[in-house]
């Protein structure tokens, strides 16, 4: 079983729309989670931290259940540059980071 | 300022051929991290060093993998005897190394090898 497990879509999203998608994890011992954008051909680079109590950045909005072990994002009034793929991430705390295989968003004019 | 950067971009090479890929972090970056990325797959941990010393190399796939990092600054991937399967995206990324749980990684643009 993979430790991080995410749908990879695609999530096809109409501009304006709002779109969530989740990701689990197995390892009841990991410490701190994140979301990780990617672009087509790109690295991945920070989207947000992820917080037990929740968390929101301008359109974003960012949840964690450690109970169910599932972390979520959500996308507000999604627009045409949100076009990238969601990568969940969680650190076990030792310094390595797990990678889902990401939600990849397409948002259609 | 200027981000983690990788060199070559792209390497081909012949199976059977030694490849080494090179990672510049951040200026004053401590930790410097390996991971590999497959088409569609998200990254998949290698290795890590702190300033030189190689802290987790748990994810290495087997002893033809290598990494050093011998000044705590740049930090060369070496693959022996390369394979068909190692054909993929090698990322390199660095942190403050702080200590501070979850701190911010940041990637370089990696470098893509195909093993013919």
């Amino acid at each position: 079983r993979k430790e991080v497990e995410q749908d990879p879509g695609p999530f096809n999203v109409p501009e304006g729309a709002t779109v969530a998608f989740n990701c689990t994890y197995s390892n009841s011992a990991s410490q701190s989670f994140f979301w990780y954008r990617q672009d087509c051909r790109k690295e991945p680079k920070l989207l947000m931290s992820v917080y037990s109590s929740g968390n929101e950045d301008g359109r974003f909005t960012a949840q964690l259940n450690r109970a169910s072990q599932y972390i979520s994002l959500l996308i507000r009034d999604s627009k045409l540059s949100d076009s990238a793929t969601y990568l969940c991430v969680v650190n076990d705390g030792n310094n390595r980071l797990a990678f889902g295989k990401g939600n990849q968003v397409v948002v259609i004019p | 300022g200027a981000g983690v950067s990788q060199s070559p971009r792209y390497k081909v090479t012949k199976r059977g051929q030694d490849v080494a890929l090179r990672c510049d972090p951040i200026s004053g970056h401590v930790s410097l991290y390996w991971y590999r990325q497959a088409l569609g797959q998200g990254p998949e941990f290698l290795t890590y060093f702190n300033y030189e010393a190689q802290q987790d190399k748990s994810g290495l796939p087997n002893d033809r993998f290598s990494a050093e990092r011998p000044e705590g600054s740049i930090s060369t991937l070496t693959i022996q005897r390369t394979e068909q399967r190692d054909s993929a995206m090698y990322r390199c990324a660095s942190s403050l190394g702080r200590g501070v749980l979850g701190e911010t990684q940041y990637f370089g643009p990696g470098t893509r090898l195909l093993v013919l």
